[in-house]
């Protein structure tokens, strides 16, 4: 696509319930990152990937944080038995490559946990 | 944890003056990056700087890179009503991958 998506653009759950959010990147980049990111922070590293592989998940927060992109191109952001403490702005990015360059982010999906 | 940090937190200037924005780091990196964020939309990014490069320059903004201090500056000359916004540095390391991110300066330009 044109801009890396992501979706759902707002998600209001109630604690414990589990939520995945959905990233399209750029359809020519290797390279996807998620990030979270607090109001009034920067964006937090959770995990990346390079193509299927998924080189780095050391900063995922707990093991109810999981990703995918099993097919190299879209990915998800799974969290389950949801905390308040979830509440956040999750960010997707794609780069072309791993190893260089800019990133490019979509417009973040923000999660509210009740 | 997050690697950057950016100094001032917050900085309020008129049109037509510079704004310069610095960051800190803790350790040895491949490439230091700057990014914009106007109100809780998506960042964009600004500009790169490799580890052997001294000083960029990309329209109004110029960037520095002091590796032995591991430090970076942002000078944005002549800023406009429409620079108000967040502004995030970024790290990565020598291992690649991760790209590590500040706290941000959130800039302000009264018209």
């Amino acid at each position: 696509g044109a801009g890396v998506s992501q979706s759902p653009r707002y998600k209001v759950t109630k604690r414990g319930q589990d939520v995945t959010l959905r990233c399209d990147p750029i359809s020519s980049h290797a390279t996807l990152y998620w990030y979270q990111q607090a109001l009034g922070q920067g964006p937090e590293f959770l995990t990346y990937f390079n193509y299927e592989a998924q080189p780095d998940k050391s900063g995922l927060p707990s093991d109810r944080f999981s990703a995918e992109r099993p097919e190299g191109s879209i990915s998800t952001l799974t969290i389950q038995r949801t905390e308040q403490r979830d509440s956040a702005m999750y960010r997707c990015a794609s780069s072309l490559l791993s190893n260089t360059g800019e990133l490019f982010f979509g417009e973040g999906s923000r999660l509210t946990v009740l | 944890s997050q690697q950057g940090e950016e100094d001032p937190q917050a900085l309020s200037i008129q049109e037509g003056e510079n704004a310069t924005m610095n960051c800190s780091y803790k350790t040895s990196i491949n490439n230091l990056q700057w990014y914009r964020q106007n109100s809780g939309r998506g960042l964009v990014h600004l500009i790169l700087i490799r580890s052997n490069e001294r000083e960029k320059h990309s329209g109004r903004l110029r960037v520095t890179l002091d590796t032995s201090k591991k430090s970076s500056s942002l000078l944005i000359t002549a800023s406009r009503a429409a620079d108000t916004a967040s502004y995030f540095c970024a790290t990565r390391g020598s291992t690649l991958g991760r790209l590590y991110f500040g706290r941000g300066t959130q800039l302000t330009v009264w018209p």
